[in-house]
């Protein structure tokens, strides 16, 4: 089945920097790749997501890149704000009914 | 719209009760999914519905039942408890397939099993 990995497990960046979280997948039929953010004690919630006839995403300061080839896909906080704290999750499909997550990046923006 | 809701929002078990988790949504959406949350181990499936009427196993489904009672509504059910089920449980709703819609979340339950 798909394998999703992702890097880094914890980032901490200071206000107004920019953060790139990177994720990796095995399936190459896999073809839709969103990101979930995940504030303590809350529900995941769909920040931005990709498809695979695209190859760059963005949204205010957040952006995802896909490259097919080497199977792996990045998102990009730029300006990133003490509210940007909290876990990020990012997943694949192959199958068109079900993600496979990965395990999740704890980032952490320090005024 | 209330979206996706569960019960109950905690749960204590002891070894070898049984509990069912429940999970509803009134968006009209098609396909249902059930999670487990550990530290570290990010979202993993479980069961899914893609549609009223079937259910397919996910990733982890060993001691886990699902029954899709209607279209709304998608239950979890652990015959026997043990402490590695201690967890998080999300259920999620996709309108129609994953990459034409957003999965949505409900809040989840924290299970603990002593």
């Amino acid at each position: 089945g798909e394998n999703v990995e992702q890097h880094p497990s914890t980032l901490s960046v200071q206000e107004g920097d920019s953060a790139v979280i990177k994720c990796t997948y095995s399936d190459s039929a896999s073809n839709y790749f969103p990101w979930y953010k995940q504030e303590l004690g809350k529900r995941p919630q769909l920040i931005i997501d990709i498809r695979s006839n695209v190859g760059e995403k963005k949204d205010q300061r957040i952006a995802v890149t896909l490259n097919k080839t080497a199977k792996h896909f990045s998102l990009h906080i730029t300006e990133t704000q003490p509210e940007d704290s909290a876990v990020y999750f990012c997943a694949a499909s192959p199958s068109g009914y079900a993600l496979n997550f990965g395990k999740g990046t704890s980032l952490l923006v320090t005024p | 719209n209330a979206g996706v809701t569960q019960t109950p929002k905690f749960q204590v078990l002891k070894t070898g009760q049984s509990m069912t988790l429940q999970c509803a949504q009134d968006m009209n959406h098609n396909s249902m999914y059930w999670y487990r949350q550990d530290p570290g181990m990010g979202l993993r499936l479980i069961y899914y519905s893609a549609s009223e009427g079937t259910t397919d196993k996910g990733e982890v489904p060993n001691g886990y039942n699902v029954s899709r009672l209607n279209k709304r509504e998608f239950s979890l059910r652990l015959e026997s408890a043990a402490p590695s089920q201690t967890s998080v449980y999300f259920c999620a709703s996709i309108l129609s397939g994953v990459g034409t819609d957003t999965q949505y979340f409900g809040p989840g339950t924290r299970l603990t099993v002593l």
